[in-house]
């Protein structure tokens, strides 16, 4: 399967617990995005890399996230002192640039985080 | 600020009828418009854009959506809907804004095809 992956597919913590979540991009695609998407939500944006530079960061992302993609392919994002309000889906998508920087992203299946 | 509206929760239809579902979205600058689909248990999947061109675009599935630019909408639609279109569909909105990419998904829509 040459799609986007994301491990673990689920993770149960306790609050105040550091988590870390990576995700495999299309190899060829050179943009890689971070969502939280919650019950009845649509994917809320949180951050996204071009190659290995990080462009843009939500105001949803606190100090407690943390988001790399060292060498341009694989990313991890990383969940500090986790908080029940953490429990979310977390989704990876990646994509090229495409016309005027825009274009379809593929996602991955997704990582659900329960914070107990 | 950028904003994207589907102001259904749900749209049932009969199988065989033809579906819409509903998107406007509010951006500065020039919109590229996406919908996604996604189904039970899977990742969401890309069904059309627009960039520039022609106001009807076609995607996967039989699907097509009318980009409005009066109206601000871009409605998805499909001449006839089969049982296995019942999904949750989302719009999306890209644009440029203080240099960088922007991304804003709608809340959704829950597509009920009826046999």
């Amino acid at each position: 399967d040459t799609g986007v992956s994301q491990d673990p597919r689920h993770k149960i913590t306790k609050r105040g617990q550091n988590v870390t979540f990576r995700c495999d991009p299309i190899s060829e695609h050179n943009r890689l995005y971070w969502y939280r998407q919650t019950l009845g939500q649509g994917p809320e944006f949180l951050t996204y890399f071009q190659n290995e530079a990080q462009l843009e960061k939500s105001r949803l992302l606190s100090d407690r996230f943390s988001a790399e993609r060292p060498k341009g392919s694989f990313s991890t994002l990383e969940i500090q002192r986790t908080e029940q309000g953490d429990s979310a889906m977390y989704l990876c998508a990646s994509s090229l640039p495409g016309q005027g920087g825009h274009n379809e992203q593929f996602f991955g299946p997704g990582t659900r985080l329960t914070v107990l | 600020a950028q904003s994207v509206a589907q102001p259904e929760d749900q749209v049932n239809v009969a199988e065989g009828n033809p579906l819409t579902v509903k998107c406007t979205y509010s951006v500065s600058g020039n919109p590229y418009l996406f919908w996604y689909v996604q189904y039970p248990n899977r990742g969401l999947q890309f069904l059309l854009k627009y960039i520039t061109g022609d106001n009807l675009v076609k995607g996967s599935y039989g699907f097509e959506a009318e980009f409005n630019k009066s109206q601000t909408s871009f409605h998805l639609k499909k001449p006839s809907a089969l049982v296995s279109d019942s999904a949750l569909y989302f719009c999306a909105v890209s644009s440029h804004s203080g240099g960088y990419q922007k991304v804003t998904f709608g809340t959704g829509t829950k597509l009920q095809v009826i046999p």
